[in-house]
């Protein structure tokens, strides 16, 4: 166990919607990325905060948002729902962007 | 673009075999090198890390990596493998440009060691 959290385990959403994903980073992090996994693949980055900015960004486009928070936990929106968002959602919290470790993901399902 | 391969997408081995998965990257800058492991069930954990230093780094388990800046790569190995090293391997590099980290992984590799 990492300490790092994710909620919730499982979601299922329809094409269109809006989905919120929510991450606790282990105690002392300062520094929370997201990751996409899709089924057979690596992870792939989304975008990372560092004390609450934005501080890195994948190739994702800008209908994936997220905020971090003063207490460092971070949420990632991802809007306009398509089928191809179906994937796992890992969060990895790290100290001034060293090491990071990983949390147990979310998996989203859009239909 | 940047990106990182893993050159085997299943291996199979023996116990006590010895264990070598590739990694290259595509990154003429200054790079940070992973290995991280997900067993069955688990979440992803760091293996070992390379920032600067010795290119021949220890993880945990026995596993070692070896940093060839000439080459490009980041070999994982182990002398001799487990059963209980069954799991799938990611490689991973990070960067800094301009002025923001990026992050990019394999497509990772499945290791099955028979008991």
């Amino acid at each position: 166990e990492t300490g790092v959290t994710q909620s919730p385990t499982h979601l299922i959403k329809t094409r269109g919607q809006q989905v919120t994903l929510r991450c606790s980073s282990q105690s002392g992090h300062n520094t929370v990325s997201w990751y996409q996994q899709a089924l057979g693949q690596g992870p792939q980055f989304i975008f990372q905060y560092y004390r609450e900015e934005e501080n890195g960004r994948g190739n994702f486009p800008p209908r994936f948002s997220g905020l971090q928070f003063p207490n460092y936990s971070s949420e990632l929106n991802v809007n306009a729902l398509e089928l191809d968002d179906s994937a796992l959602y890992l969060c990895a919290s790290s100290r001034d962007k060293e090491t990071q470790y990983f949390g147990p993901g979310t998996r989203l399902l859009v239909l | 673009a940047q990106s990182v391969s893993q050159h085997n997408h299943h291996v199979i081995l023996s116990e006590a075999a010895s264990l070598e998965l590739g990694c290259n990257y595509s990154y003429g800058g200054t790079v940070n090198l992973f290995w991280y492991v997900q067993y069955p069930g688990q979440h992803l954990q760091l293996l070992l890390k390379y920032f600067s230093g010795d290119p021949l780094v220890k993880g945990i388990k026995g596993f070692e990596a070896e940093f060839i800046k000439s080459k490009f790569s980041f070999n994982l190995r182990k002398p001799s493998v487990q059963w209980s090293d069954t799991a799938e391997y990611f490689c991973a590099v990070n960067f800094l440009t301009s002025g923001t980290y990026k992050y990019i992984f394999g497509t990772g590799t499945r290791l099955k060691v028979l008991a």
